[in-house]
């Protein structure tokens, strides 16, 4: 049973424009969700969080956006940039004693072509 | 450099035979995880140890071991191996010691291991 799920296994987009990749979870138990980008042969990087508390959290370019009554989530990308082409994974955390255990979606190749 | 580094970046193993992965942090931190990223899956927990002598299960520990052999390393086994284990495995440490953020990892480049 997939909790987190991204259906989308990949989006393009062209430079300057906005990139929203979506994300949907299922267990009601998840109060912190995070976004991750990975480049190939390289770890994932942590790119930008969330509390189930709040609804936004921006930083500079990027955004994300949490409806807790929908049990989805996106990730903003304005303007995107050809550096932005990578892996992103969208993850969720139970909190409490759960710290660092994430449960993952598939992720979302973003390729944002010059 | 400060962050996790894994050995070795890859491995091609014939079926039956065993390896261990290692990992080491140098950032001080209690808690250290293994997961594995498969196509179609993203990341999945392996095995995580919150402190230098205790481990715990995650999502998919069936076939792997791991040893917290001191606060820096952080190993995973495979006793013997099976082509489901054809993966790329990370470790992984938290990014800032009491983070306001949780969850937020500090990823190895991972060690990619195939199983013919």
């Amino acid at each position: 049973d997939q909790q987190v799920k991204q259906n989308s296994p990949s989006l393009s987009v062209q430079e300057g424009r906005i990139s929203i990749l979506n994300c949907d979870y299922t267990n009601s138990m998840f109060d912190y969700f995070l976004w991750y980008k990975k480049y190939p042969a390289e770890g994932p990087t942590f790119l930008i969080s969330i509390s189930s508390i709040k609804d936004k959290n921006e930083d500079g370019r990027f955004t994300v956006f949490l409806n807790k009554s929908a049990k989805h989530l996106s990730l903003h990308i304005v303007p995107s940039q050809p550096g932005d082409s990578a892996v992103y994974f969208c993850a969720a955390q139970a909190g409490g004693t759960s710290y660092g255990k994430l449960t993952f979606g598939q992720g979302t190749i973003l390729t944002v072509h010059p | 450099n400060a962050g996790v580094t894994q050995t070795p970046k890859f491995q091609v193993l014939k079926t039956g035979q065993s390896m261990t992965l290692q990992c080491a942090q140098d950032m001080n931190h209690n808690s250290m995880y293994w997961y594995r990223q498969d196509p179609g899956m993203g990341l999945r927990l392996i095995y995580y140890s919150a402190s230098e002598g205790t481990t715990d299960k995650g999502e998919v520990p069936n076939g792997y071991n791991v040893s917290r052999l001191n606060k820096r390393e952080f190993s995973l086994r495979l006793e013997s191996a099976a082509p489901s284990q054809t993966s790329v495995y990370f470790c992984a440490s938290p990014k800032y010691s009491g983070s306001s953020v949780p969850g937020e990892l500090f990823f190895g480049e991972g060690s990619r291991l195939t199983v013919l």
